[in-house]
């Protein structure tokens, strides 16, 4: 067990939905990535946020937003959902900014149909 | 280009087997991390290892150990004595400094299937 939770572990939609996922990461860690993992894309970064603030981005659609609270806890926005938007999306935490290992959560496996 | 090439698709073995997975990465930057992660049929990644781009010193773990080479921009990784539990996708990964951030580049994977 990381440490990192992640809700909910499945979830199934229909296209042009909105959906939100939530990480809470491990004690004490105040940075959040947010990873997508599909079999035509593989594991793709998407947003990092670091005790609130944005802190990179990567190849993260339009359509998708993040924020993290006070709490440090996050969440993953998707809105207008597509087909192709069906995936594993997975949140890690690590201790500082940069170059700690990242502890990843279970994963939230989001079907659109 | 910032990328990791695993090469190996997958692989099948016979326990007890030793096996190598390879990892070729290319950055421009002169400092940075690579990664291993497990992630076993349930779905879960699992950290391996760490390793800046000054420490060429291979390191063992059990039955795990790595190879870094800055020469040929290669981090291996190998398994010794394999068992059904190290059935797996392994991932590669490299953060490099440039941006100054930590996100993770990863390799396709590579699926080692560990036969009794």
């Amino acid at each position: 067990d990381s440490g990192v939770t992640q809700t909910p572990k499945h979830l199934i939609t229909a296209t042009g939905q909105r959906v939100t996922l939530r990480c809470s990461p491990r004690s004490g860690d105040l940075s959040v990535y947010w990873y997508q993992q599909s079999l035509d894309q593989g594991l793709q970064f998407l947003i990092q946020y670091y005790n609130g603030e944005e802190r990179a981005k990567g190849n993260i659609l339009e359509r998708f937003s993040a924020q993290q609270f006070p709490d440090l806890h996050s969440e993953l926005n998707l809105s207008s959902l597509e087909l192709g938007d069906s995936a594993l999306y997975f949140c890690a935490s690590s201790a500082l900014s940069s170059y700690n290992e990242q502890f990843f959560g279970p994963g939230t496996r989001l079907t659109v149909l | 280009a910032q990328k990791v090439t695993q090469a190996q698709t997958e692989i099948s073995v016979v326990e007890k087997e030793d096996v190598t997975l390879d990892c070729v990465y290319e950055t421009r930057d002169t400092t940075y991390y690579l990664f291993w992660y497990k992630q076993p049929p349930s779905g879960e990644l699992v950290f391996l290892i760490r390793r800046n781009s000054f420490d060429e010193q291979n390191e063992i773990s059990g039955r795990y150990s790595w190879n870094f080479q800055k020469s040929t921009s290669s981090f291996n990784f190998t398994i010794t004595a394999s068992q059904v539990v190290d059935s797996a996708v392994y991932f590669c990964a490299l953060s490099p400094l440039s941006g100054g951030y930590n996100k993770l580049i990863f390799g396709a994977g590579t699926r080692l299937a560990v036969h009794p």
